[in-house]
């Protein structure tokens, strides 16, 4: 079984303040990494899916870089606010037979 | 409006009653699949469908079966549910086997 890590499991943010989580998968066999933000009660909704080695995203204050050959992603927000607040899962997609693989996620809690 | 469907939202049974939980989408999605999500487990997929009549299994398959005869149709089937199949299940779907997925709301699933 391929493990997906997250890191760290929990983070407690003050509002207004930056911060970065980290997404480990297997750096072989690679189809694409996905990150999603999960309030709760509701579904996960998608932020991004990254391809390709160095690759680097942006949506609004949220932005994501991926290292593949490494093995890991990170995931940056930028000037914390109340609605960040959330569990953001990663998930690795094998190129072998398109199965993803999740991570567990890091719950975040911005503080005001 | 573009979504995923789940039925039922809420269900409690018995060990052993055969039940069928639907998923539907109507985005003319290719990629299907389920997940089940259990506390500090995060998602494990259960079974996945790239197409129609094209149906693979995820992580956790074993005690499930789904179908995808059409498109926009990928139930998920308890032949013989049993207490340790408590979860909450998800459904999702992505045009392609790269894009991002849109998950149903979920189904609450609880086996006495």
């Amino acid at each position: 079984i391929l493990n997906v890590e997250q890191s760290p499991q929990s983070l407690h943010v003050q509002e207004g303040d930056s911060t970065n989580f980290t997404c480990s998968f297997p750096s072989s066999n690679f189809y694409a990494l996905h990150w999603y933000r999960w309030e709760t009660a509701k579904s996960p909704e998608a932020l991004f899916v990254m391809t390709l080695n160095g690759d680097e995203k942006k949506k609004g204050r949220i932005s994501a870089t991926l290292n593949t050959k490494e093995g890991y992603s990170y995931l940056y927000i930028k000037g914390s606010q109340p609605e960040d607040s959330a569990t953001y899962l990663c998930a690795f997609m094998k190129g072998s037979n398109y199965q993803l693989i999740w991570g567990a996620g890091t719950k975040l809690i911005i503080k005001p | 409006e573009a979504q995923v469907t789940q039925n039922p939202r809420y269900l409690i049974t018995v060990t052993g009653k055969k039940l069928t939980v639907t998923c539907s989408q109507n985005m003319n999605h290719e990629y299907m699949s389920w997940y089940r999500q259990d506390p500090g487990l995060g998602l494990r997929q259960i079974y996945y469908s790239m197409n129609v009549e094209v149906t693979d299994k995820g992580d956790v398959p074993e005690g499930y079966k789904v179908s995808r005869k059409e498109k926009r149709n990928f139930p998920l089937i308890l032949e013989s549910p049993s207490p340790n199949q408590t979860s909450l299940y998800f459904c999702a779907s992505s045009d392609r086997v790269s894009e991002t997925q849109y998950f149903g709301p979920g189904t609450r699933l609880l086996v006495l």
